[in-house]
C-alpha cells in the first residue's frame, strides 16, 4: 500500500505569491493532519480532518493559511499571501484508529522556502 | 492542558554507548505514549508505542515504560549505533497528537 503521498517536495517562492501544498492520505484512513516543522519552534499541528470535516484549526498560525479536504483522498494546505517567516517543511499525516492507539503514518513533507 | 515535555538536545554519543532520552508529560486521563524518530530529510515514523500503565513498547532495541506515578516514557536503548543518529520526539494522543520538542542525536564510530 502506498504511504502518504505530498507534493511538491521542495518549492520556492517569492514573498506574496500562493503557495498550495498538496497531500494523498492513505486509502481508508479517515483522519488527517497537517503540521509544520521549523528549528525555532519544532513540530506544530496545523490543523486535522476527520472524514473530510475540519475538527481543530486552532494552530493554523492566521488568516493567509488555509485547509481543504474536497474528498476522502486529497487536501490541500495554501498560504495567501505567503510571507519569509512561512518557510518551513510541511508535513501531512494520517491515520484510521478511532481511538487513541492510532500509528499516524506521515509523508516525506513539503520544504517551502519564501524569499 | 495536555503537553510534552523532551531531554533538550542535541545528544553525542559514541557507537555501543547506553542512550536515555527523557520524556514527561501532562494529561488529563490516560493517554497513549509514543515514540517517533526521523531521520535526515525524511518524515516521521512510529518507533513504540505504549497504550496504558506499566506497558514496555519496543522495536530495533529501543525501549521505553509508560509509568503513570512519574508521568514519564524515557527511551532508552543500550548499545547504540551510528544508524540511530536522528531526531527522537516523544509524543501522547488525546484525539490529537501532541508532540515534544523533539532530541538530536548523533551517534560517532
Amino acid at each position: 500500500d502506498a504511504g502518504v503521498i505530498q507534493s511538491p517536495r521542495h518549492e520556492v517562492t517569492e514573498m506574496g505569491q500562493e503557495v498550495t501544498l498538496r497531500c494523498k492520505p492513505i486509502s481508508g484512513h479517515d483522519y488527517l493532519f497537517w503540521y509544520r516543522q521549523t528549528m525555532m519552534r519544532g513540530l506544530e499541528l496545523l490543523i486535522y480532518f476527520n472524514n473530510n470535516v475540519p475538527i481543530d484549526d486552532s494552530g493554523m498560525p492566521e488568516d493567509r493559511f488555509s485547509a481543504k479536504m474536497p474528498n476522502a483522498s486529497f487536501s490541500t494546505l495554501k498560504i495567501q499571501p505567503s510571507e519569509p517567516r512561512d518557510s518551513a517543511v510541511y508535513f501531512c499525516a494520517s491515520r484510521r484508529d478511532r481511538g487513541n492507539t492510532g500509528e499516524l503514518f506521515f509523508g516525506e513533507g513539503s520544504r517551502l522556502t519564501v524569499l | 492542558g495536555n503537553s510534552v515535555t523532551q531531554m533538550e538536545g542535541p545528544v553525542t554519543l559514541s557507537e555501543e554507548a547506553f542512550l536515555t532520552i527523557n520524556c514527561t508529560y501532562t494529561a488529563t486521563g490516560y493517554p497513549s505514549l509514543f515514540w517517533y524518530v526521523q531521520y535526515p530529510g525524511e518524515g516521521l515514523q512510529l518507533l513504540l508505542k505504549a497504550t496504558k500503565a506499566d506497558d514496555k513498547g519496543s522495536n530495533k532495541g529501543f525501549e521505553a515504560t509508560y509509568r503513570k506515578e512519574t508521568t514519564s516514557f524515557h527511551l532508552e536503548k543500550g548499545s547504540v549505533q551510528v544508524s540511530d543518529s536522528a531526531v527522537y520526539f516523544c509524543a501522547l494522543i488525546t484525539g490529537k497528537l501532541i508532540f515534544g520538542q523533539g532530541t538530536e542525536l548523533s551517534v560517532k564510530p
